[in-house]
């Protein structure tokens, strides 16, 4: 089975504070995806990667960048923390010539 | 990515069949119908997809319309554990684009 963890499921920072979500998969998937999911909106696409390396702006990338330097692990970070990012990041994996996106179980972040 | 329309929530009794509807009218020849759903505090998790043809596998089965502007979920035998909400998602077969997910259908499962 295909398994995606994510570091933390739920975190706790403050106003200012530089946040680091970390993703692994264990499946060697070429495409990587941070969404974040808000009551009311949906899950709204933040980055994705296509290689390591690599790394293509989503929907809402605005305060946030991204790291891929190995293939398995795919780092969201907020640069300074603020609380309109508080919400749940889901992130995703998936081979490249398949289209099914696998999810991991979330971290739900809460920014004081 | 064409938009999809589902009730926003359904009963069914444990046992049954949950059949879950979704309108995508404006789908186009080359997009996908995807279902993914979500239980509580979880990660979304892949159900099935097709393109025109009707698809089966462990989990569901999915009916899609002769037109291909609706399709619909069949959970044949809902348990407790598919109370969750279910997004139905129609998309081109492209490489690493995003997947759109709306408000979805919220399922309960009652005992």
């Amino acid at each position: 089975d295909v398994k995606v963890t994510q570091s933390s499921r739920y975190l706790v920072k403050r106003t200012g504070e530089k946040v680091f979500l970390e993703c692994v998969q264990d499946m060697d998937h070429e495409n990587m995806f941070w969404y974040r999911q808000d009551p009311g909106l949906g899950l709204r696409l933040i980055y994705f990667s296509y290689d390591v390396k690599m790394k293509e702006k989503g929907d809402i990338p605005e305060g946030y960048s991204v790291s891929r330097e190995k293939k398995e692990r795919f780092s969201l970070i907020l640069e300074s923390a603020s609380t309109n990012q508080t919400s749940m990041y889901l992130c995703a994996s998936s081979p490249s010539e398949d289209n099914e996106q696998f999810f991991g179980p979330g971290t739900r972040l809460t920014v004081l | 990515d064409a938009k999809t329309t589902q009730p926003p929530s359904m009963d069914c009794a444990e046992g049954r069949a949950a059949n879950l509807p979704c309108n995508h009218s404006t789908i186009s020849g080359n997009e996908y119908v995807y279902w993914y759903r979500q239980i509580h505090s979880q990660g979304p998790q892949y159900i099935i997809h097709g393109l025109k043809n009707n698809e089966t596998n462990e989990m569901a089965s999915l009916i899609i319309t002769e037109d291909r502007k609706s399709s619909t979920l069949i959970l044949p035998h809902a348990t407790l554990r598919d109370t969750a909400v279910y997004y139905c998602i129609v998309r081109v077969w492209n490489y690493g684009q995003n997947f759109v997910f709306g408000p979805g259908t919220r399922l309960s499962v009652l005992p």
